[in-house]
C-alpha cells in the first residue's frame, strides 16, 4: 500500500461522539485525500490537503474536519458522528498535480450505532 | 457536474476470454482518465493513465481506449484469469483540479 497507514483500521463508535482517523504516510508526498466509500457510490472526496497546514474541502465535506500539521500525517475527524458517515474511509496520496495517480491506504472501516 | 457511469451490474466472463469494462461519462471532457483495481478490504490500486490525446495504451495483458467523441473509454483484460477477478473503477479529472471515480464494475472470471 505505498507506505500509507490508517488507524484504526476498524472502529464502532455511537451517534455523537467525536472520531479521529488517522492516515501517515512515508513516502513524503504532497497531496493527501480523505474519502468514503460506500455501496452505489464509489469513492467520494471528503477533504483534501496541498501541503502542511493547507487543506480545501471535497464533494461530502459536511460533517468532517481535518488537519496536516506534518508532512506525513492527515487526521480526518467527525465531530458528532451520525450513522450516515458509517463507511469506509480511505486516505490517498499523490506526488505532484492534485490529479496525478493516487496511492490508496488499506482503508478503515466505521460503524456509527 | 461531472457524472461517470460504469456497469452496475457484475461481468462475469470464462478463463481465457477478453474482458472489456465501460466508463462513461457526461458534462466535462476530462483531460485524461485512469483506472483502478479493488480488491475485497483493501484500497484501489492504479492501473493505467490515458490522456486526451492518446486514443490507445497497453500494458501487459491491460488495453486502456479513450474516445472523446463517444465520452467513453474501454478497459480490456485479455486473456483472462481468476485472479483478474475484482472490482474496476475508472477515474477522470474534473474542473478545480479533483478525481471523480466511478462506482466501478465487478469482474468475476471463472476457471
Amino acid at each position: 500500500d505505498a507506505g500509507i497507514t490508517q488507524s484504526p483500521r476498524h472502529k464502532v463508535t455511537e451517534t455523537g461522539t467525536p472520531v479521529t482517523l488517522r492516515c501517515h504516510q512515508t513516502e513524503n508526498h504532497r497531496y493527501m485525500y480523505w474519502y468514503r466509500q460506500d455501496p452505489g457510490h464509489g469513492l467520494r472526496l471528503i477533504h483534501y490537503s496541498y501541503g502542511v497546514k493547507d487543506t480545501d474541502k471535497g464533494e461530502v465535506s459536511d460533517g468532517y474536519s481535518v488537519s496536516r500539521s506534518k508532512t506525513e500525517d492527515f487526521l480526518l475527524t467527525l465531530e458528532s458522528a451520525t450513522s450516515s458517515q458509517t463507511s469506509v474511509y480511505f486516505c490517498a496520496i499523490s506526488s505532484a498535480q492534485i490529479t496525478d495517480t493516487q496511492y490508496f491506504g488499506p482503508g478503515t472501516r466505521l460503524t456509527v450505532l | 457536474s461531472q457524472k461517470i457511469e460504469q456497469n452496475s451490474e457484475a461481468l462475469n466472463i470464462q478463463e481465457g476470454k477478453t474482458a472489456t469494462l465501460t466508463c462513461n461519462y457526461t458534462n466535462y471532457s476530462p483531460a485524461y482518465l485512469q483506472w483502478y483495481r479493488q480488491d475485497p478490504g483493501r484500497g484501489p490500486v492504479f492501473l493505467l493513465l490515458i490522456r486526451e490525446n492518446e486514443k490507445e495504451k497497453r500494458k501487459e495483458r491491460l488495453k486502456v481506449t479513450f474516445d472523446t467523441t463517444l465520452k467513453q473509454s474501454l478497459f480490456h483484460i485479455t486473456a483472462s484469469q481468476p485472479a483478474d477477478s475484482a472490482t474496476y473503477l475508472c477515474a477522470l479529472d474534473i474542473p478545480g483540479n479533483k478525481l471523480v471515480f466511478g462506482a466501478g464494475t465487478i469482474l468475476r472470471v471463472k476457471s
